[in-house]
């Protein structure tokens, strides 16, 4: 089983509706990052989160750390086709910020 | 963009062969990691390099192997290349101290045929 999952594998939202991925542990989170992918290209950074019950935005994106529950979500307010793309959270294991264990990924469509 | 650059951007290898991956770090920025992803995967983490030297390794053989030179460039050397290898090679790198923020590259479309 993966130590990482996300859910759901993949969304499909009318533009402006809100949504939400969850990422699950089964380990214990000391930090977790949040990635938006382009098919086939490189990562680009969204959040780091590092502290159980914190909570970062970014223009329209939110995340969150649940600690106890070893689960983050990243919520979406009013979608745009530019929100398209594949979401990926990424766990910081004990020892260094740059070994990270991701998920699967999210494929997030937002149709006009 | 994030400063971080990965050269070149495709390449087609056919099994058996050597291939070398180049990776040029944000300015600053002294440790670089790799990973590899295959498709509909979310990436894997292969190794780290600061300070010129492997700072840690994922479940990789020994056939993946590191360069990091003193200007923080990077390069991921992979021999007797197999078809599973196929995959998107991606470059990592971070300042010293700061762990907040991890920036990638574009990746390397690999394909062994």
């Amino acid at each position: 089983s993966q130590e990482l999952e996300q859910s759901p594998q993949s969304l499909i939202v009318q533009e402006g509706k809100n949504l939400t991925i969850n990422c699950t542990s089964s380990k214990t989170l000391y930090g977790l990052y949040w990635y938006k992918q382009k098919y086939g290209e490189g990562l680009i950074f969204l959040m780091m989160l590092q502290k159980g019950g914190e909570e970062k935005s970014h223009e329209k994106i939110t995340a969150k750390l649940d600690e106890k529950k070893q689960q983050s979500s990243l919520h979406i307010t009013a979608s745009q086709p530019s929100h398209a793309g594949i979401y990926l959270c990424g766990a910081v294991r004990g020892g260094s910020n740059y070994k990270l264990t991701f998920g699967k990924g999210t494929l997030l469509t937002v149709n006009p | 963009e994030t400063g971080v650059t990965q050269s070149p951007t495709h390449l087609i290898k056919t099994r058996g062969q050597q291939v070398t991956l180049r990776c040029s770090s944000q300015s600053g920025h002294n440790t670089v990691s790799w990973y590899q992803q295959a498709l509909g995967q979310g990436p894997q983490f292969i190794f780290q390099y600061y300070r010129e030297e492997e700072n840690g390794r994922g479940n990789f053989p020994p056939r993946f192997s590191g360069l990091q030179f003193p200007n923080y460039s990077s390069e991921l050397n992979v021999n007797a290349l197999e078809l599973d290898d196929s995959a998107l090679y991606l470059c990592a790198s971070s300042s010293p101290g700061g762990g907040e923020k991890l920036f990638f590259g574009s990746g390397t479309q690999l394909s062994v045929l």
